[in-house]
């Protein structure tokens, strides 16, 4: 089945720096990506839609300049918190799209990136 | 504005109990619902879509519009059910649209 990797699955940084996470597709090709944010025991908040080859949609409130999105491939998209703070610690998860032919396409989850900022 | 309301946090039933997690849909046009099941440590997955009305582990969703609900139930509930369940919405176009999540349920089987 289709498969998508995010790495890192953890990471701890210290405030002000900045983090990449990636999500690939490793089976299919996903002309579409999603970034959520998932706060402890709390739903998944919709980041951010990534689309291969133009810039990225954002959800309202989100800050563009602080969560930088690149979807430079069919099977790669990354999520970039820049000047990270403590607040920014979270668990970040990223889904794809794959086409299939009889229904929409369904999504497909990564295994989430657990951020941590000291 | 598109909404998914999942008004459990926890439903804790015993093994071979029936079980329904509710699901309340707020959405102005026609829209594509499904649920998506996350076991402890593990990713989250498709269970099943209305789209498709299929049984999946025994569960089922029926899309009633009129009360604006895509509740999931299985008759016989077993330990291995227990996980985390989240009814998600996507409107809009089919081909960008976004998926919109409930708050999520902790189904809790008990042996």
């Amino acid at each position: 089945g289709a498969v998508v990797s995010q790495h890192p699955s953890w990471v701890i940084c210290k405030s002000g720096t900045s983090v990449k996470i990636e999500c690939r597709s490793l089976d299919f090709q996903a002309t579409t990506m999603f970034w959520y944010r998932q706060f402890p025991k709390q739903s998944l908040m919709l980041m951010a839609t990534s689309n291969e080859g133009s810039k990225a949609t954002y959800e309202q409130g989100v800050e563009k300049d602080k969560f930088l999105i690149n979807h430079a491939s069919l099977t790669l998209s990354t999520l970039t918190v820049t000047s990270a703070h403590p607040e920014d610690s979270s668990f970040y998860i990223c889904s794809a799209r794959e086409w299939d032919r009889i229904y929409n396409s369904p999504l497909h989850f990564g295994n989430g990136t657990r951020l941590t900022v000291t | 504005a598109q909404r998914v309301t999942q008004p459990e946090k926890l439903l804790s039933v015993f093994k071979g109990a029936p079980v329904e997690l509710k699901c309340n849909y707020s959405y102005s046009g026609s829209p594509e619902l499904f649920w998506y099941v996350q076991y402890s440590r593990q990713r989250l997955q498709l269970l099943l879509r209305h789209i498709s009305r299929e049984s999946i582990k025994g569960f089922t969703a029926d899309l009633n519009k009129g009360e604006t609900s895509f509740h999931l139930k299985k008759p016989f509930a077993q330990e291995e059910d227990s996980a985390m369940y989240y009814c998600a919405l996507r409107g809009g176009s089919s081909n960008t649209g976004k998926l919109i999540f409930g708050q999520g349920t902790t189904l809790q089987v008990k042996p």
